[in-house]
């Protein structure tokens, strides 16, 4: 099993690009999670995705969508890239509740 | 709404020594509790967890004990090792049906174990 999976591991974006951070589990899990890190910051929920086919807000949704395309499935969208959004990204998937993390996806917005 | 607040870092200790990093939360009900770590450019992994006061979760010689009475989670090790060295982040997790299930992380203490 691989686990959480997310690509791509690195990202530069010019302000006002778009992309999509991409996330699938092979756990069967119902529940799935996109989080950002920043320093001395810890985690922030930005949105999570009960099950297949519901997404609800997290803590910092502002500029962001998501996708559950199915149950393996979680994506993150950036429609309008902006420097606020230099982070680190984890995906996550939960069950019942311990929370298994992907690698992350560091991106760098000019 | 809940929170977690863990002692601020960075924590530096010579190999052997004994470690404790404070972790105290505010919570409805009664929720589960988690230690993870994360390794220099990797996710978070599960540590070690408990799911009711007075349960004591242990992992890799790392411990913590649910304390519902002081409403605390610290984590320690009684010799910790160069390869301990990662960021510790404490969390909890609502029970089912309250807050969707979902988890609040501390901002995570930095541990740098000298040789």
């Amino acid at each position: 099993n691989a686990g959480v999976t997310q690509t791509p591991k690195f990202q530069v974006l010019k302000t006002g690009q778009s992309m999509t951070l991409q996330c699938a589990q092979d756990m069967n899990h119902n529940s799935m999670y996109w989080y950002r890190q920043d320093p001395g910051m810890g985690l922030r929920l930005i949105y999570y995705s009960a099950s297949e086919g519901t997404t609800d807000k997290g803590e910092v949704p502002n500029g962001y969508n998501v996708s559950r395309l199915n149950k393996r499935e979680f994506s993150l969208r950036l429609e309008s890239a902006a420097p606020s959004q230099t982070s680190v990204y984890f995906c996550a998937s939960t069950e019942p509740e311990t929370q298994y993390f992907g690698p992350g996806t560091r991106l760098l917005v000019l | 709404g809940n929170s977690v607040t863990q002692m601020e870092g960075p924590v530096t200790l010579s190999e052997e020594a004994f470690l404790t990093i404070n972790c105290t939360y505010t919570a409805t009900g009664y929720p589960s509790l988690f230690w993870y770590v994360q390794y220099p450019g990797e996710g978070l992994q599960l540590l070690l967890k408990a799911t009711k006061a007075d349960d004591k979760g242990s992992n890799k010689g790392f411990e913590a004990t649910y304390r519902k009475e002081t409403t605390s989670f610290h984590l320690e090790k009684g010799s910790v090792q160069v390869s301990d060295s990662a960021v510790y982040f404490c969390a909890l997790r609502s029970p089912p049906g309250t807050n969707a299930g979902k988890s609040t992380f501390g901002d995570g203490t930095t541990l740098t174990v000298k040789p």
